[in-house]
C-alpha cells in the first residue's frame, strides 16, 4: 500500500511555458501532500505544504505566485509552474501522508523539467 | 537551527561486507525520525520510522537504531541490487522534515 503517483516524468518546454504536474495517492487518503525540489547530489529542499481544501503553506523563498499548488481533493495534488524559465529547471518531487505528522511521507518518482 | 547531517557521503562496500551508515541531528523536539532509499532519477522509497530512543526495526538486510542524538541504519551481508542513495530525514517540533544529504551506497560483486 500506500503508491504515490507523480505525472509526467519528464517535460521539456519552452522559457515562457506554464506546466503543470500531478500528484496522487492511489491507495490512500492524503491529508497533506508536500512539493519538493531537489538539486544534483543535494538533499530534498520543501517547497510548500498543502491540505485538502485549503491554501498551501510555502516555505521562505519561495514564490507562490510561480510554484502554484492546489489541493483539490484527498487524493489530488496539482503544481503549476508558471512562466517557467531555464532557472526552474530541476527535478520536483511531491509526497503525501496519511496526516501531518507522524505517519511517514510517502513519495512520488518525480518529475524532471528542464526549460530551454 | 535544526539540522540532520549524515555520513558517510559515499561507502563502496564488497558484496557480504557488513557496514553502518550514520545520521545525526541537533536535537529540538524530535517527533520522528525516517530512513528512506533512493534510486537514481526516482522519488525516496519509505524504509523505516523511529519514534523514540532505544527504538529497532528491521527489514531484510537493514536494521535502524536510533539513540537521542543519532540513528544508524546497519546493512548486514549486502548484494548489488541495496546499491542506492539513503536518505534520512528527521521530524522536528515544526512539523517539517528535515532530510540530510545522504549516503550513496555502492556494492561492488
Amino acid at each position: 500500500g500506500a503508491v504515490v503517483s507523480q505525472h509526467p516524468s519528464w517535460v521539456i518546454c519552452k522559457s515562457g511555458t506554464s506546466v503543470k504536474i500531478e500528484c496522487r495517492s492511489l491507495d490512500f487518503q492524503a491529508t497533506t501532500m508536500f512539493w519538493y525540489r531537489q538539486f544534483p547530489k543535494q538533499s530534498l529542499m520543501l517547497m510548500a505544504t498543502s491540505n485538502e481544501g485549503s491554501k498551501a503553506t510555502y516555505e521562505q523563498g519561495v514564490e507562490k505566485d510561480k510554484f502554484l499548488i492546489n489541493h483539490a481533493s484527498l487524493t489530488l495534488s496539482t503544481l503549476t509552474v508558471t512562466s517557467a524559465h531555464p532557472e526552474d529547471s530541476s527535478f520536483y518531487i511531491c509526497s503525501a501522508s496519511r496526516d501531518r505528522v507522524y505517519q511517514p511521507q510517502h513519495f512520488g518518482d518525480g518529475t524532471r523539467l528542464s526549460i530551454l | 537551527e535544526d539540522q540532520v547531517t549524515q555520513s558517510p557521503e559515499a561507502l563502496r562496500l564488497q558484496e557480504g561486507e557488513s557496514s553502518s551508515l550514520n545520521c545525526s541531528y541537533t536535537v529540538s523536539g524530535l517527533r520522528g525520525l525516517f530512513w528512506y532509499r533512493q534510486d537514481p532519477g526516482k522519488g525516496p522509497e519509505f524504509l523505516f520510522t523511529l519514534y523514540s530512543a532505544g527504538e529497532e526495526k528491521e527489514k531484510e538486510r537493514l536494521k535502524a537504531t536510533l539513540t537521542k542524538k543519532e540513528s544508524f541504519l546497519h546493512i548486514t551481508a549486502p548484494k548489488p541490487e541495496d546499491s542506492a542513495t539513503y536518505l534520512c530525514a528527521v521530524l522536528f517540533g515544526n512539523e517539517k522534515l528535515t532530510f540530510g544529504t545522504g549516503t550513496r551506497l555502492t556494492i561492488i560483486p
